[in-house]
């Protein structure tokens, strides 16, 4: 079974400065995949990035990029330069591979970017 | 199409009655989610799909719940019965078969008055 758990219900950060997402994550597979998804007042999921679990690099997409730290099952999210479309629900996930195919999510948190 | 489509985007119904929800995949996209996301929580994990046949149904709650995808493209969940307790955004996702990256709808919020 894997669980996923993200501690911060609420995040805010000012314009153009960074915050980072925290998430810890529980899976007893070896081969898995981390997400972190973007889902704004309109419900539709977003991912914003993909971490691959043997790869020791972390991911990273323009703006976005994790700290993964796998013996410590941590996979957090840090934005820089944020922006005002960056207010959101941040989701983190996980895919087990070589069992069900789904998704499994923490609770979320909200991150409110101030002008 | 261009992304997966949901409808109704929005649905109210009453205590006891029967709806469907109804999920149009991206075209050649075998592979469809079904997720429930209550108020203040992550999606949870309802029902995948292979083609036309349920892979893994393991997160539908109850017998009440059930989901058809006949011709391996366009998906229904049906719920019979409903109760207040089933109200929440019903989310769902398609990719191509072994891929890690999904695709999301924007949901069908459902209100069960």
């Amino acid at each position: 079974a894997q669980t996923v758990t993200q501690s911060q219900p609420e995040m805010s950060v000012q314009e153009a400065e960074t915050v980072t997402l925290s998430c810890t994550y529980d899976t007893s597979e070896n081969n898995y995949y981390l997400f972190w998804y973007k889902q704004p007042p309109s419900r539709q999921m977003i991912l914003v990035i993909r971490q691959e679990a043997y790869k020791q690099q972390n991911a990273t997409e323009n703006r976005f990029s994790v700290n993964f730290q796998k013996a410590a099952k941590s996979f957090s999210l840090k934005i820089s330069d944020s922006q005002l479309g960056d207010t959101a629900m941040y989701f983190c996930a996980c895919h087990a591979q070589g069992g069900s195919e789904k998704l499994v999510f923490g609770k979320g948190t909200k991150l409110t970017v101030n002008p | 199409g261009a992304g997966v489509s949901q409808t109704p985007s929005n649905k109210v119904t009453e205590k006891g009655k029967y709806v469907e929800l109804r999920c149009d995949p991206i075209s050649g996209h075998t592979a469809l989610y079904w997720y429930r996301q209550s108020l203040g929580q992550g999606p949870e994990f309802l029902i995948y799909f292979q083609g036309t046949g349920a892979a893994d149904d393991s997160g539908l709650p109850n017998d009440r719940f059930f989901a058809v995808r006949p011709e391996g493209s366009v998906s229904t969940l049906k719920i019979q019965r409903t109760e207040r307790g089933d109200s929440a955004v019903y989310l769902c996702a398609s990719s191509l078969i072994r891929s890690t990256e999904a695709f999301f709808g924007q949901g069908t919020r459902l209100t069960v008055v």
